[in-house]
Parts: C-alpha cells; structure tokens; sequence
C-alpha cells in the first residue's frame, strides 16, 4: 500500500544550526512531495514541495532533497529559529490525494 | 492566515451520535479536501469535493460523507459515532487546474471532535 514515514520522530536543535528531517516514502508514481509545518493548535502549514522529475528546490531558508533512487526525501532548514519548533510532516501528493508521513517533531534549544 | 475557516473550534459528542463539521475555502478556490488527524499522527485523507461532488475518498466508511456548496464551501457529517472518531478533523481548500496534477493545499486550523 501507499505510505509515508519518517525515520526520526523528535529532532533537538540549537539555535542557529542547520536541521535536517529526513522521509521514506513508497509510492514511486507520486507526482510531487511536500513538507508541512504544524504547530500547536494549527492546520498544517504549506512549507515548501517539490516535483517528481526534480532532485532538489531550495525556498527560504529551506531547501527540500528527493531522491528516487532510494525513495527518500528530506527538508533541510538553515539558521534555525525558535519559530521554527514545530511537528513536520512530509506528504506525497498522486494526483488529488495526500498521503502524510507519521511526524517529526523538532525543538530549538536556546 | 490561509483564509480557510472551520467550525465549530471544539465539539464534544457521545457514541451513536451524528456530527456536522463545516469548512469555507479559501477565496477563489473550488476544491476542498478534508482529512482526519488522530492524535500524534499524520493527518488521513477522506475525500474530496470539486464543483459540489465527491472526487477521490480514502479508506473511511460510508457513514463518513460530506457535500460541497455552490460557494465551495463544504460540510463533514459522521453517523454513528464510534469513540475512534476521536480526532481532529481538517480541511483543505485549493484550486484544480487541469494542467496540473497536484495544486497546493491550504489547511484550516481544524475542529477537535471528541467522541465519548
């Protein structure tokens, strides 16, 4: 079946490193993955995604790594910030239809 | 601020009851997804609604159904509530484009149903 799934569930970061969240997913006919932040209380929020035929795409401080080989994607964030503790998931999207990973929280150490 | 709206915040029923959750998209947006996030879980599709008919359902019974209105806004009903059900119930809005296989979801904070 289609799965989504993450290798590591919490992330401790101190402030100012670089964090990297790794996803393993399973569904190769996937068209584009897709890494939401969720804090307390909140829908998921919109991070950044990227398409099946690409290897990488960077945004804001963040830049998201695909490859297909091994089927694994990961979200890398630089510098970061307090702001940026929060659940993360990863998503893989075959055509209208979402399938999420199980969650990886990060926390930012002062 | 996505613009997606969700009511109610918080809805407490008890098993065997029915529950009506409803969702307004986001302006200018004609699809709505909804998915159930059980606690400490990624969130779970159940369906999908486009120009006001179901287009795509997860693995959920059909006491899970749902409709969309003419102004894209959307409805979530559960019969027979089971204490499973116990979750928090999102939706999603965007905008299909047929040139496009995927179209960037905008969540609403969600409503927190509790089943006892």
């Amino acid at each position: 079946g289609e799965s989504v799934g993450l290798h590591l569930p919490t992330l401790s970061v101190q402030e100012g490193d670089n964090s990297i969240i790794n996803c393993a997913y399973s569904n190769s006919a996937s068209d584009y993955f897709i890494w939401y932040k969720q804090e307390s209380g909140k829908g998921p929020q919109f991070i950044i995604d990227i398409r099946s035929n690409m290897d990488k795409r960077q945004g804001q401080r963040v830049t998201v790594l695909l490859n297909k080989t091994v089927k694994h994607l990961s979200l890398q964030i630089a510098a970061t910030q307090p702001g940026d503790s929060a659940v993360y998931f990863c998503a893989e999207a075959a055509g209208n239809k979402l399938t999420f990973g199980g969650g990886t929280r990060v926390l930012v150490k002062p | 601020e996505t613009g997606v709206t969700q009511s109610p915040t918080h809805l407490i029923k008890t098993r065997g009851q029915q529950v009506t959750l409803r969702c307004s998209s986001q302006s200018g947006h004609n699809t709505v997804s909804w998915y159930q996030q059980a606690l400490g879980q990624g969130p779970q599709f159940i369906f999908q609604y486009y120009r006001e008919e179901e287009n795509g359902r997860g693995n959920f019974p059909p006491r899970f159904s749902g409709l969309q209105f003419p102004n894209y806004s959307s409805e979530l009903n559960v019969n027979a509530l089971e204490l499973d059900d116990s979750a928090l119930y999102l939706c999603a809005s965007s905008t299909r484009s047929g040139s496009r296989p995927y179209n960037e979801q905008f969540f609403g904070p969600g409503t927190r149903l509790t089943v006892l």
